[in-house]
């Protein structure tokens, strides 16, 4: 099946530095992605859902400013955690959809912990 | 509202056949989705559903009928390795994922 990768799988940062991580389709061109947050024993928020060539939407109470996403191509989207808090140590994931036949794969997630 | 709504918490026999349910509220709808989750990992797609009818693929079913607004996902002659959280989320109009809460699925011997 399709496969979705994320970079980096984990990474631990220190507060007010920003992170970025990256989300590719390996065998499938993907005009939206999505981007999930989950916290421990909670199921996977949606963030933002990302179109290729557009501005990612975002839902209510994600600040657009502090979780820039981009989706420059279609085979990439970005998220950049800036001025990382503790507070967003978390799972982040992120998924392409695919057309034709549709489907949503996932990548395997990332990891981030912010001292 | 968007709602999407699962048990929390079911538990079966090894070898036993288990059925999840799942009722979906959405904006328009295209389609719904079940995903395995196992603790610690991303989840896994199961199944997709847009018309109405069960769809096999192995030991797992997926149903669908649209006018109840309901979904049910078929685990047969389950193994311990089942033993996961299963994602219900619905599609709706504007391609956005409404997910669902999780059923935490317990395996006994």
């Amino acid at each position: 099946g399709a496969v979705v990768s994320q970079h980096p799988s984990w990474v631990i940062c220190k507060s007010g530095t920003s992170v970025k991580i990256e989300c590719r389709s390996l065998d499938f061109q993907a005009t939206t992605m999505f981007w999930y947050r989950q916290f421990p024993k909670q199921s996977l928020m949606l963030m933002a859902t990302s179109n290729e060539g557009s501005k990612a939407t975002y839902e209510q109470g994600v600040e657009k400013d502090k979780f820039l996403i981009n989706h420059a191509s279609l085979t990439l989207s970005t998220l950049t955690v800036t001025s990382a808090h503790p507070e967003d140590s978390s799972f982040y994931i992120c998924s392409a959809l695919q057309r034709e036949p549709y489907e949503q794969y996932f990548g395997p997630g990332t990891r981030l912990t912010v001292t | 509202g968007q709602n999407i709504d699962q048990p929390t918490e079911m538990t079966a026999t090894e070898g036993a056949i288990v059925q999840i349910n799942c009722t979906y509220q959405t904006s328009g709808f295209n389609g719904l989705f079940w995903y395995q989750q196992h603790a610690g990992e991303a989840p896994t797609f199961l199944s997709y559903n847009v018309l109405d009818g069960l769809e096999e693929k192995g030991r797992f079913s997926s149903f669908l009928s649209r006018s109840k607004g309901y979904s049910y996902l078929l685990l047969k002659e389950l193994q311990m390795k089942d033993s996961a959280s299963y994602l219900c989320a619905g599609l709706d109009s504007n391609y956005q994922l409404i997910w669902g809460a999780g059923t935490k699925l317990i395996i006994k011997p």
